[in-house]
């Protein structure tokens, strides 16, 4: 079973541009989930998706950020006109359902090293 | 943002020393989870409790989920290089049991 991986591991780009995440989850997990991740600073959940639908965002997710899980499987994380302030780690985990009503075990990927410049 | 206090903040130990770390919160939490992360890595999932007073192993590792169910402990015996390492625990709400909420983590520096 290979864990969650996400594409590119490193981006660098200029302020205005547009950027975009790629996470593949574990498969056959259903659940999958994108935190972002500053310096000195744990993870933060940004967003969630049961299958391919989005069952919640963060208001840290602001109108600039877009999540998609369009078949259930992989999931994109796009940023529109980047500043510098989204400078972090961007990190997907994925989940299967351990027990309705109970959190399942998240396991995270390598993450996704964003700068800003 | 962040509810989880994490303590201590960082940690300098020698090889073979026992470690103890902890995790506060203001609110009942009813999983907590203990990750490890290296630079520039994706945390990595070493214990998880879902039960009041569940007290778990790993290895060297041992971690417990407070009776009170705000707080959780992780304790490393016989340290060793490897160990070094950002450690973070992380909890779920009732009612938010998808969502993480993190610690601001433990950096563990090991003295060979």
């Amino acid at each position: 079973d290979t864990g969650v991986s996400q594409d590119p591991r490193h981006k660098i780009t200029k302020r205005g541009q547009n950027v975009t995440f790629r996470c593949d989850p574990i498969s056959e997990h259903n659940r999958l989930y994108w935190y972002r991740q500053t310096l000195g600073q744990g993870p933060e959940f940004l967003t969630y998706f049961q299958n391919e639908a989005q069952l919640e965002k963060s208001r840290l997710l602001s109108d600039r950020f877009s999540a998609e899980r369009p078949k259930g499987s992989f999931s994109t994380l796009e940023i529109q006109r980047t500043e510098q302030g989204d400078s972090a780690m961007y990190l997907c985990a994925s989940s299967t359902v351990r027990e309705a009503g109970s959190t399942d075990t998240q396991y995270f990927g390598p993450g996704t090293r964003l700068t800003v410049l | 943002g962040q509810q989880l206090n994490q303590s201590p903040q960082s940690m300098f130990i020698q090889e073979g020393e026992d470690v103890s770390m902890n995790c506060t919160s203001s609110s009942i939490f009813n999983t907590w989870l203990w990750y490890k992360q290296d630079p520039g890595e994706g945390p990595v999932l070493l214990i998880a409790l879902y039960k009041a007073g569940e007290l778990t192993s790993n290895g060297r590792l041992t971690a417990q989920f407070g009776i009170t169910r705000k707080d959780s402990f992780l304790n490393i015996s016989a340290s060793i290089p490897s160990d070094v390492g950002i450690y973070f625990c992380a909890g779920s709400r009732q009612g938010s049991n998808y969502k993480l909420t993190f610690g601001k983590g433990t950096l563990l520096t090991v003295n060979p």
